[in-house]
């Protein structure tokens, strides 16, 4: 069965460093994966999605991530954080055995000090 | 467009009382869901439809009615609420089920308490 394993449950980085979000997944199929963002007391925001057209996937606001099939990896990234990235995020992934229903990690809450 | 909105946005209800989240679109969309998100858990999907009429249960059904009577509207009925739902409720559209690299879109969700 498939499911997403979020490394960090809290990452806290300096306005301007660089950001690292960590996600697995399991998957018995060619998966679909997608970051989503959750700002404070709002629904989710789609980042990006892995299509299989591209290891290498960009996103919105400078967000990337990078599908690495044999370390069964999908990590989110970006190169200076800014204040308004402070939020909450989630890795989901998407397959045949899912029916393509959303199969959603734990999520991982980034703080961004100033 | 509105997009995917949702009514209430905040409810407080005692156990054994009934109600009705609501939820609708406005983008067509044949598939929508419902998924209630718990601190530390991620989002958990309740139902899901996958074009009027249709209707299915997901990861954690119990508790939870849903209906699609028309495209636009997917209310979840809560026919004898407990505290265990308390929780934040979402619900999403896509334009389909089948389709493996869909994006689904989240209306502002409904936050429950029940005492």
């Amino acid at each position: 069965a498939q499911s997403v394993t979020q490394l960090d449950s809290h990452v806290s980085v300096s306005e301007g460093t660089p950001v690292l979000l960590r996600c697995n997944y399991s998957s018995s199929y060619s998966p679909s994966l997608f970051w989503y963002v959750q700002h404070p007391n709002k629904g989710l925001q789609l980042l990006l999605k892995y299509t299989s057209a591209a290891t290498l996937v960009k996103g919105i606001n400078g967000f990337e991530a990078e599908f690495k099939k044999s370390e069964t990896s999908f990590h989110l990234t970006k190169p200076s954080a800014h204040m308004s990235d402070a939020a909450e995020y989630f890795c989901v992934v998407s397959d045949l055995d899912s029916s393509y229903k959303l199969i959603f990690g734990s999520g991982t809450r980034l703080l961004v000090r100033p | 467009n509105a997009g995917v909105t949702q009514t209430p946005k905040f409810q407080v209800l005692k156990t054994g009382q009934s109600m009705t989240l609501q939820c609708a679109q406005d983008m067509n969309h044949e598939y929508m869901s419902w998924y209630r998100q718990d601190p530390g858990m991620g989002l958990r999907l309740i139902h899901y439809s996958v074009g009027a009429g249709i209707t299915d249960q997901g990861e954690v059904p119990n508790g939870y009615n849903v209906s699609r009577s028309t495209t636009e509207d997917f209310p979840l009925r809560l026919l004898s609420a407990a505290p265990s739902q308390t929780s934040v409720y979402f619900c999403a559209s896509s334009y389909s089920s089948g389709f493996l690299y869909n994006e689904q879109f989240f209306g502002p969700g409904t936050r429950l308490t029940v005492l």
